[in-house]
Formats: C-alpha cells, sequence, structure tokens
C-alpha cells in the first residue's frame, strides 16, 4: 500500500503555545487528506476534509481558527494546533486518499 | 443516518482458533467497506475493502471479509489467528466516491490472543 509520514511522531508543549503537524504521502500525489483526532480506546474522529489548492472543510464542532489545515502541495497537508491546551491533548492521524485512506502512523501531543 | 456497529468491544481468542468480527452498518447507498487494524504505535492498516463484484473478499495477512446486504453486515474473519494479530480492529463505511470518500468508523475491536 501507499505510505504516508507523519512528524513529530510525539509533541510536548506548553499550554498556549502552537504546534504544527507534517503529513506526507510519500510515493503518490494525495489530492485529498483527511485529518482525524482518536482519544484512548475509542475510534477516529474526523476533524476536517484536506484538498489540495483549497481551503479545508470542518466537521461540525471543530474550530477552524484553532485547528488550521494547510495543503498547500499534492504531497504535503499541515495541521497546526493554535494557541494549544491541556484539552488539545489527544493522538492526531492523517490519511490521504487515492480513493482509499492510506493512513500516517499518528502524532501523540501532549499539552501541559 | 449513517452509522457502522462493531457489537463487540474486546475479544479473546487462543492462538490457532478462528476469529470471526462483526460489523453491521447503516448506510443508505451501495456501501463501500472498509476493514483496518491498528496496532500499537502503527497506523492503521488497510486490511481490505469492498467495493463491488464478488461479496467474499480477501485481503492481507490471511483476512477476509463477507458482504451481506440482506443482514447489513460485513464481518471480519480469520481461520487461524497468530499472536501477531493482536490489535484493535475498525470497520468502515466510506461516503461520497472517489479522492473525496469520508469514511464512517465503527468503534473498533480490541482483539487478544493467547498463547
Amino acid at each position: 500500500g501507499a505510505v504516508v509520514s507523519q512528524h513529530p511522531s510525539r509533541v510536548i508543549c506548553k499550554s498556549g503555545t502552537s504546534v504544527k503537524i507534517e503529513c506526507r504521502s510519500l510515493d503518490f500525489q494525495a489530492t485529498t487528506m483527511f485529518w482525524y483526532r482518536q482519544f484512548p480506546k475509542q475510534s477516529l474522529m474526523l476533524m476536517a476534509t484536506s484538498n489540495e489548492g483549497s481551503k479545508a472543510t470542518y466537521e461540525q464542532g471543530v474550530e477552524k481558527d484553532k485547528f488550521l489545515i494547510n495543503h498547500a502541495s499534492l504531497t504535503l497537508s499541515t495541521l497546526t494546533v493554535t494557541s494549544a491546551h491541556p484539552e488539545d491533548s489527544s493522538f492526531y492521524i492523517c490519511s490521504a486518499s487515492g480513493g482509499v485512506q492510506y493512513f500516517g502512523p499518528g502524532t501523540r501531543l501532549l499539552v501541559l | 443516518a449513517q452509522s457502522v456497529t462493531q457489537p463487540d468491544i474486546h475479544i479473546t481468542v487462543s492462538e490457532g482458533a478462528s476469529l470471526e468480527l462483526r460489523c453491521n452498518y447503516s448506510y443508505g447507498a451501495t456501501p463501500y467497506l472498509f476493514w483496518y487494524v491498528q496496532s500499537p504505535g502503527q497506523g492503521l492498516q488497510l486490511l481490505l475493502k469492498y467495493f463491488s463484484g464478488d461479496t467474499l473478499v480477501q485481503g492481507i495477512k490471511g483476512f477476509e471479509a463477507e458482504f451481506k446486504r440482506s443482514q447489513s453486515s460485513f464481518n471480519l474473519r480469520k481461520p487461524s489467528v497468530h499472536w501477531s494479530d493482536a490489535a484493535e480492529y475498525f470497520c468502515a463505511v466510506g461516503k461520497n466516491a472517489g479522492n473525496n470518500r469520508k469514511l464512517i468508523w465503527g468503534l473498533g475491536t480490541s482483539l487478544a490472543v493467547n498463547p
């Protein structure tokens, strides 16, 4: 299957700072990428759909000013958690879509 | 509303035993169905998918799943489980077509394998 990378795999930050997470499709071009959040022992919650060259589409209840998504190229989408708070601590997962979604390994964010 | 139900939160089987993980869906149109596996420290990996055609689909790692429209089910099976199969398994239904296909997820089934 296709390979999707995420960076960083783990990040700890102070409350009030911003954190950027990168998602790259390594061996195919992805016009669409998805960002998810996963709480411990729970399923994935779709946060937003990211389309290359256009604004992301956010799911209901997701603050677009807090979770900034940029999909500037066919192989890279970024999620920036702005002014992070402890409740933003979670596991963030991206996927790149080529008809089937291929997932990155996830980023564990801990906000102190 | 579309939904995916995985009735079993946790299953324990012995190594070498057969396995069936249940998945039921509610979706108005023809569903695109997926099974993913999530191992600790690893990303979600696609096991298999059903789009159309033969209702019995083969996947990686010896898994198969059968689409039964009359029962709105897409159960995952494996004839002989290996210890390395211990993981979290997610069933999903795809909305929309092509690259914008969103996934509706079940809550997952955690599989433990006894030696």
